[in-house]
């Protein structure tokens, strides 16, 4: 399986830029995706990143290292409704299309 | 974007009962859809994947004969749970994809919004 590692919590400031880092070992890689999940409510789809680089979907962008098994997740300008956990899901290619979680990251954004 | 439903939201019950949960797709065929069981601030955890038609696929540690799942159309999957017990108390979440073919590349999960469920 897939060993994925993120902080367990965050802090930031409405208005500033924070990253989610995650890391993760897996035999064979296809695809890291990372979710919003609101507390009580299911993960919401942010990113998928199968190639190394960066993804820029407005205030959201994600990056991914395959050779160093690590993606970062970077919120810009950030509101209080971006409080949430972010989950880090990575798939493997051992016959299985299905990511595997990541416990998650709970930011906490203040005024 | 793709949507799908999770009926109900919520449900308390007595230990001993069942409980059913349905998982629809509103508007797109789900070929496959997945049960996930979440705890207070732990990660995701897999029970088991279905295919439409099919009989389940339910990961290691996950009674098949406790938690009953059935796909019988591409819009619909159910999961009962039998005779539930205080610790069957926890956030089961459906997901669904479109597509089944094994390692398509950039297949997206759609996630219905969760029943929660509270066993006395």
């Amino acid at each position: 399986g897939q060993n994925i590692d993120q902080p367990t919590e965050m802090t930031a400031t409405e208005g500033a830029i924070v990253q989610i880092n995650c890391t993760y070992q897996t035999s064979g890689f296809n695809g890291l995706f990372w979710y919003q999940q609101h507390a009580g409510e299911a993960p919401t789809f942010l990113s998928y990143n199968v190639l190394d680089g960066l993804e820029e979907k407005g205030r959201f962008s994600s990056f991914l290292s395959r050779s160093k098994g690590y993606s970062y997740l970077l919120l810009k300008e950030l509101q209080m409704k971006d409080s949430a956990s972010y989950l880090c899901a990575v798939r493997d290619q051992r016959g299985s299309y299905i990511p595997t979680f990541g416990r998650g990251t709970s930011l906490i954004v203040h005024p | 974007g793709a949507v799908v439903s999770q009926h109900p939201s919520w449900v308390i019950c007595k230990s001993g009962t069942s409980v059913k949960i349905e998982c629809r797709s509103l508007d797109f065929q789900a070929t496959t859809m997945f049960w996930y069981r979440q705890f207070p601030k732990q990660s995701l955890m897999l029970m088991a994947t279905s295919n439409e038609g099919s009989k389940a696929t339910y990961e290691q540690g996950v009674e098949k004969d406790k938690f009953l799942i059935n796909h019988a159309s591409l819009t619909l999957s159910t999961l009962t749970v039998t005779s539930a017990h205080p610790e069957d108390s926890s956030f089961y979440i459906c997901s669904a994809t479109s597509r089944a073919s094994r390692g398509a590349v950039g297949d997206t999960q759609y996630f219905g919004p969760g029943t929660r469920l509270t066993v006395l």
